[in-house]
């Protein structure tokens, strides 16, 4: 069975400084990981995934993530916050094999001013 | 910008009506989902299809039916709304890799009086 978890409900964060979201998962195997953002009355959007390979993966808007195995987390990672980054965060897991994900209960991200 | 159109992007209906939301998309996919998501909350997977011909019922128990005649369109219906409906609805789609990442519409945002 696959899971994934996204312990804060809520990140704040000042506008210029560092921003992590956190996402810890469970899979059978490897996984396939996944970003997804969610701006007010929209629906989601891809921001990035490992596969496989390099750890650090780097994708929209200037956002990265670092797959960690031993911790099993993929936290999602930008150095410098943008109140327009404001916005709903989701991490999603996938077993190989599966192609149904698992999204975790989401992250809202605040970026103050 | 994903080639998947929702309609209609907001829906108030009284009890007992029935009603179809349209989910289409324009990139061949085969693989295609429905979620229900209450606002800025998780998401609940409610039906998904592999291609033509096939629907799966997903984690979430829901009164709502979906058809897969073509592989562009993924209607869902209700056959007799509820209050307990309200909900958005959202449509979302995926390419054959089995690491590829989830394209979503806009959402149908549905309100059941």
């Amino acid at each position: 069975a696959q899971s994934v978890a996204q312990p804060e409900d809520q990140v704040n964060v000042a506008e210029g400084n560092p921003l992590t979201v956190k996402c810890t998962y469970s899979v059978s195997g490897n996984p396939y990981l996944f970003w997804y953002v969610q701006y007010p009355n929209r629906g989601l959007q891809f921001l990035l995934k490992y596969i496989t390979g390099d750890n650090l993966v780097k994708g929209s808007y200037g956002f990265e993530a670092e797959f960690n195995k031993s911790q099993t987390s993929f936290h999602l990672k930008k150095p410098s916050a943008l109140v327009s980054d404001s916005a709903l965060y989701f991490c999603a897991v996938r077993e190989r094999g599966s192609y149904i994900p698992t999204f975790g209960r989401g992250t809202s991200l605040i970026v103050h001013p | 910008e994903a080639d998947i159109y929702q309609t209609p992007r907001y829906l108030v209906i009284g009890t007992g009506k029935k009603i179809t939301l349209e989910c289409s998309q324009t990139m061949g996919h085969d693989k295609m989902y429905w979620y229900q998501q209450d606002p800025g909350m998780e998401l609940h997977l409610i039906h998904y299809s592999y291609g033509v011909n096939s629907t799966e019922k997903g984690d979430l128990s829901s009164e709502s039916t979906v058809s897969r005649i073509r592989t562009e369109h993924f209607p869902l219906t209700l056959e007799s709304a509820r209050p307990s409906h309200t909900s958005q609805y959202l449509c979302a789609s995926s390419a054959l890799q089995v690491h590829g990442e989830l394209f979503f519409g806009e959402g149908s945002r549905l309100t059941v009086l």
